[in-house]
């Protein structure tokens, strides 16, 4: 069965620290990962990786990706008020081998928290 | 215009109304998703619609059944709901369904009573 794990299940930090947030999959015909944020209603998107090793970066934010040891760790550097949010995780697998159908399968997501 | 709107952004229905939530994006993206999420848990896959034929739906009850009128369009209809099914459905949707980043919209409330 296909498993997203997404760790810590939630963080409390002060403006100003670093953390990293974990994902670990377990997903079959796997196409990439994709970190999304999620503050209110709609998660927005971060990053999608597809290859190993290579640190995607945005502003703060950044993330890279180990697909020998299945798992992605997403950075997020000098937290701000801004930051808290449910950060998701999800891998997009192929449905149909060879085809061009592929799914989302998202992990339970790691709720952070930073206090200014 | 990259945003995915749909409409209602909160819908309280009973058991036996007939309703419809419906999402538009106008960025040419040719696949479209309906995504379910119970509070504090992370989105579910419902349907996904690619270049307007249903490619995937992983197994949802028939008392919801999704629509695709055209590439800019993605209807779910709503028939004799349980209130298990309240939730915030979320529609997405991306340029194919390779490996490509989905926008998501900002959902709609269902309530059932």
């Amino acid at each position: 069965e296909d498993k997203v794990v997404q760790s810590p299940l939630s963080l409390v930090v002060h403006e100003g620290d670093t953390v990293t947030l974990n994902c670990s999959y377990e997903v079959t015909n796997f196409r990439s990962l994709l970190w999304y944020k999620q503050e209110k209603k709609a998660p927005t998107f971060l990053f999608m990786l597809t290859s190993s090793g290579i640190e995607k970066k945005s502003g703060r934010l950044s993330s890279i990706l180990d697909k020998k040891e299945l798992f992605s760790i997403l950075n997020i550097t000098a937290t701000q008020t801004g930051d808290s949010a449910v950060y998701l995780c999800a891998v997009e697998r192929g449905v149909n081998y060879g085809g061009a159908t592929n799914k989302l399968i998202f992990g339970t997501g790691t709720l952070l928290a930073v206090q200014p | 215009d990259t945003e995915v709107t749909q409409t209602p952004k909160h819908l309280v229905m009973g058991m036996t109304n007939k309703k419809s939530l419906k999402c538009e994006q106008h960025m040419g993206h040719r696949a479209m998703y309906w995504y379910k999420q119970k509070a504090k848990k992370p989105p579910e896959l419902m349907f996904v619609y690619s270049y307007e034929k249903l490619s995937i739906n992983e197994s949802v009850p028939s008392r919801f059944s999704p629509e695709c009128p055209n590439s800019s369009l993605l209807n779910l209809h709503l028939h004799a709901l349980q209130p298990e099914d309240s939730a915030l459905y979320l529609c997405a949707s991306s340029f194919t369904q390779g490996s490509t980043e989905a926008f998501f919209g900002q959902g709609t409330r269902l309530t059932v009573v």
